[in-house]
């Protein structure tokens, strides 16, 4: 079974600041995982994938996020937070081997960003 | 390109009334469709998915159904709503592989009252 865990329901940075956000997955295959945001109101928005190939994976708005085998974990950074990152981060792991293509999600991450 | 709509964007409905949320995907040919709920304050929980069209699988016993009447068509529906229907609503498409992402609509905010 697969399973994600975002660490920390809340995170506050300063601008310009290094953004960390952490994610911890459980899975039974190979996992494919996935970064989401998304602002209020509004629908969820691909940051970055990994699937197979590097582990470090590079996004959208200078986000990236290493995959860490060893440590189930695919952490997201960002060197400099600006006050538009301010929103909330899902991290999602592919479920199972079947051609649903459901993702599990994590809880959610709120990132601010003070000025 | 594609895209995903879904409509209406807000919703206010007294308890008790029918509902009816409609997500329509363009530029794509048999996607996986997906309906998710976001309750105030909590994560996405997954409603309903459908592979196909007339083929829908419910994830969570509720006050709700989802039907697929066309390829590019999924629709969400109540008879009869709770307050605890109350939320945000997103539709999201996929190709349906293992590492497919899925494509999220802009949503459907529900107040029921």
């Amino acid at each position: 079974a697969q399973s994600v865990t975002q660490l920390g329901s809340h995170v506050s940075v300063s601008e310009g600041a290094l953004v960390l956000l952490r994610c911890n997955y459980s899975s039974s295959v190979p996992p494919y995982l996935f970064w989401y945001v998304q602002y209020p109101n509004q629908g969820l928005q691909l940051l970055l994938k990994y699937t197979t190939g590097a582990t470090l994976v590079k996004g959208i708005n200078g986000f990236e996020a290493e995959f860490k085998k060893s440590e189930t974990s695919f952490h997201l950074t960002k060197p400099s937070a600006h006050m538009s990152d301010a929103a909330e981060y899902f991290c999602a792991v592919s479920k199972g081997s079947s051609n649903t293509g459901k993702l599990i999600f994590g809880q959610g991450t709120t990132l601010q960003v003070k000025p | 390109s594609q895209t995903i709509h879904q409509w209406p964007a807000t919703l206010v409905q007294p308890v008790g009334s029918p509902l009816s949320l409609e997500c329509t995907v363009e530029g794509t040919s048999n996607p996986n469709l997906y309906w998710y709920r976001q309750a105030a304050g909590r994560g996405l929980q997954l409603l309903f998915y459908s592979v196909g069209i007339g083929q829908i699988s419910s994830e969570v016993p509720q006050n709700l159904s989802a039907s697929r009447p066309q390829d590019r068509q999924f629709i969400l529906s109540s008879k009869k709503l709770l307050l605890s229907d109350s939320g945000f609503y997103l539709c999201a498409w996929s190709r349906g592989g293992r590492f497919d992402e899925q494509y999220f609509g802009p949503g459907t905010r529900l107040t029921v009252t």
